[in-house]
């Protein structure tokens, strides 16, 4: 089993709807969730974190962990046509300092 | 600051030429990494560093050679290219404090084709 998966998409939806992107995740040790946005060619952009279970929110985005089910959720509230990226989740490694396992990234289109 | 830059942005290699990518950082961060970016791949670890003067394998090492001789650069190496090294190629830096992980920056990538 891989360590951190998701549902690679393409995910399309109009302006003004909710998203919902996951990721699961096998090993669980990992403490410390990253959601990343990536636009296409561009690097990867740190989008939120979030650390144990709960939500965590920031504007229009919330940032949920169930660790009994080893489930991290990305909610986006009024999507936007610029919120158009590939989302990446991404619990930190823990061999390599801080380096990150990355999901292989759910794409996301938003249509006017 | 501009952050991580990367150098070059595009380059074209025929099989078996060698090349270098730079990437540098002005954060002074301690950990640098290189990772390589393939479709329905995702982002996979090549080489990370933590600190001036160490370097260390990550999940696709194989064909790549790296060097941190400055803080503030980290060098990536293919010494002989082949067609499965192209890729877009991301390189990222990062803190830590207190044992907790902090946030990557990533460069804006280098795509490369190998002929």
């Amino acid at each position: 089993q891989k360590e951190v998966e998701q549902d690679p998409g393409p995910l399309s939806v109009p302006e003004g709807a909710i998203v919902s992107l996951n990721c699961t995740y096998s090993n669980s040790a990992f403490q410390y969730f990253m959601w990343y946005r990536q636009y296409s060619r561009k690097g990867p952009e740190l989008l939120m974190y979030t650390y144990s279970s709960g939500n965590k929110e920031d504007g229009r985005f919330t940032a949920q962990v169930d660790k009994s089910s080893k489930y991290i959720s990305l909610f986006i509230r009024d999507s936007q046509p610029s919120d158009s990226a590939t989302y990446l989740c991404a619990p930190p490694r823990e061999q390599a300092g801080t380096a990150l396992i990355f999901g292989k990234g759910t794409t996301l289109s938003v249509s006017s | 600051n501009a952050g991580v830059t990367q150098t070059p942005k595009f380059r074209v290699l025929k099989t078996g030429q060698s090349m270098t990518l730079l990437c540098a950082q002005d954060m002074n961060h301690e950990y640098m990494y290189w990772y390589r970016q393939d479709p329905g791949m995702g982002l996979r670890l090549i080489h990370y560093s933590v600190g001036e003067g160490t370097t260390a394998k990550g999940e696709v090492p194989d064909g790549y050679n790296v060097s941190r001789l400055k803080k503030q650069n980290f060098l990536l190496g293919l010494e002989s290219a082949a067609p499965s090294q192209t890729s877009v190629y991301f390189c990222a830096s990062s803190y830590t404090a207190g044992g907790q992980p902090y946030e990557q920056y990533f460069g804006p990538g280098t795509r490369l084709t190998v002929t």
